[in-house]
């Protein structure tokens, strides 16, 4: 298995514009994740997915945040318009379920907003 | 809700020495616990993770972490480092249970591996 994608790897823009990330999760897992990583927060989880559902979006930062998962093999993270503020690293995870099974991280997207 | 202590934030080492990472969490139930690994420029990897059962818990590269319930500690081990070593360690944990599905990280702790 390839494993997760996510694409972007690098992404730089500029204050205002909307940034869509892309992940596609290991065929076969049932549960997809969104994290933040940052210097100052460390590592965040923004949104939970199972079945395609999303289950807790209580991490996302604000309404300029928006996630979606359409079908098994694809989700969205798009940020419309974005902050200086915004600039981390986005990982996409995923999993069989939740609890005690491995959630398994792509590279990541390193976002810079100018 | 749960939490978690890495007590290092850069741990610098010789090459062939020994290193313990420290870990602590903090929780009212019962927990799943877990190491990841970060090399530069890349995704997290899973290290090892203890569910239940033995304390002491082998994973990939030769580390070991063994789970103290007592002292709330998950504390990571590798006897003998090699260069190939360096990078960010990260400590989770989880509420054990069906239906449980967040992580909570640790801040990270760095190794350097010197030669």
């Amino acid at each position: 298995d390839a494993g997760v994608i996510q694409s972007p790897r690098h992404e730089v823009t500029e204050m205002g514009q909307e940034v869509t990330l892309r992940c596609k999760p290991i065929s076969g897992h049932n549960s997809l994740f969104w994290y933040r990583q940052t210097m100052m927060r460390g590592l965040e989880l923004l949104i939970y997915f199972n079945n395609n559902v999303p289950i807790d979006d209580s991490g996302m930062p604000e309404d300029r945040f928006s996630a979606k998962m359409p079908n098994a093999s694809f989700s969205t993270l798009k940020i419309q318009p974005s902050e200086p503020r915004d600039s981390a690293v986005y990982f996409c995870a995923s999993s069989d379920s939740g609890g005690s099974d491995t959630q398994y991280f792509g590279p990541g997207t390193r976002l810079t907003v100018l | 809700a749960q939490s978690v202590t890495q007590l290092d934030s850069q741990v610098p080492v010789f090459e062939e020495a020994p290193v313990e990472l420290r870990c602590n969490y903090s929780s009212s139930v019962s927990v799943y616990l877990f190491w990841y690994v970060q090399y530069p420029n890349q995704g997290l990897q899973l290290l090892l993770k203890y569910l239940s059962g033995s304390t002491l818990v082998k994973g990939i590269n030769g580390f070991e972490a063994e789970f103290n319930k007592s002292q709330t500690s998950f504390h990571l081990r590798k006897p003998s480092v090699h260069i190939s070593d360096t990078a960010e360690y990260f400590c989770a944990v989880s509420e054990a249970g069906a239906g449980s599905y967040q992580l909570t990280f640790g801040k990270g702790t760095k190794l350097s591996v010197i030669p």
